[in-house]
């Protein structure tokens, strides 16, 4: 099952407005990582956290981790149309091999 | 831009039909990744090649699944035979060693009917 839960499961904004999703482990993970799965498409590769209360920007997005090491966040301010998409973390929950999370899919409206 | 190929892009096959799928990952990326994903959830991991070796299958249902990855380069994936609750979007993935993310192929969609 899966051992990495992400909240909210759908978010619809308008465009302009500010999105956060959360991403939850039930151990703690030495990195996190997060991609963005485009309607139709795959997932792309977006950044990598590893150290306790990192954050790091890219653009509008702000990702950040948890000083526990066991959650994380995606805040993107001022949403775009080409926001849109699913947001998915994942992190090394047995050895290396990456879990991911349940995902949570953003609707920007124009 | 390097890319993970993979075929083909869509399957319709009829259950208990054999499948397979193919995937050639980034030229020197010795970490190749099939996952499975179900429409409107997160990936889940299939197989993990090291090389051509398998470093972790403990997720492929191994009565009918089964993975290959001869020479270390490109992988196979086959269901035989195929049902119904197979279809999903299948997709490959690569990592160099010591690299970060996944870059991911763009999938093959199966339908079972």
């Amino acid at each position: 099952g899966q051992q990495v839960m992400q909240i909210p499961q759908y978010q619809h904004v308008q465009e302009g407005e500010d999105f956060t999703t959360y991403c939850n482990s039930s151990t703690t993970l030495s990195n996190i990582q997060w991609y963005k799965q485009r309607p139709g498409g795959h997932p792309v590769f977006l950044i990598q956290l590893v150290k306790s209360g990192e954050v790091k920007k890219q653009k509008r997005l702000t990702f950040q981790f948890g000083e526990a090491k066991k959650n994380s966040s995606l805040h993107i301010t001022a949403t775009q149309t080409t926001d849109v998409g699913t947001y998915f973390c994942a992190g090394p929950i047995s050895g290396n091999q990456f879990y991911f999370g349940t995902g949570t899919s953003l609707t920007v409206i124009p | 831009e390097a890319e993970v190929a993979q075929s083909p892009r869509y399957k319709i096959t009829e259950k208990s039909q054999a499948v397979a799928f193919w995937c050639d990952p980034i030229s020197g990326h010795a970490t190749l990744y099939w996952y499975r994903q179900i429409l409107g959830q997160g990936p889940e991991l299939l197989v993990q090649f090291q090389d051509e070796s398998v470093v972790d299958d403990s997720q492929l249902p191994k009565d009918r699944f089964s993975a290959e990855r001869l020479k270390g380069v490109d992988s196979t994936l086959k269901i035989q035979p195929a049902e119904l609750g197979d279809s999903a979007m299948y997709l490959c993935a690569s990592r160099p060693t010591g690299g970060l993310g996944y870059t991911f192929g763009s999938g093959t969609r199966l339908t079972v009917v």
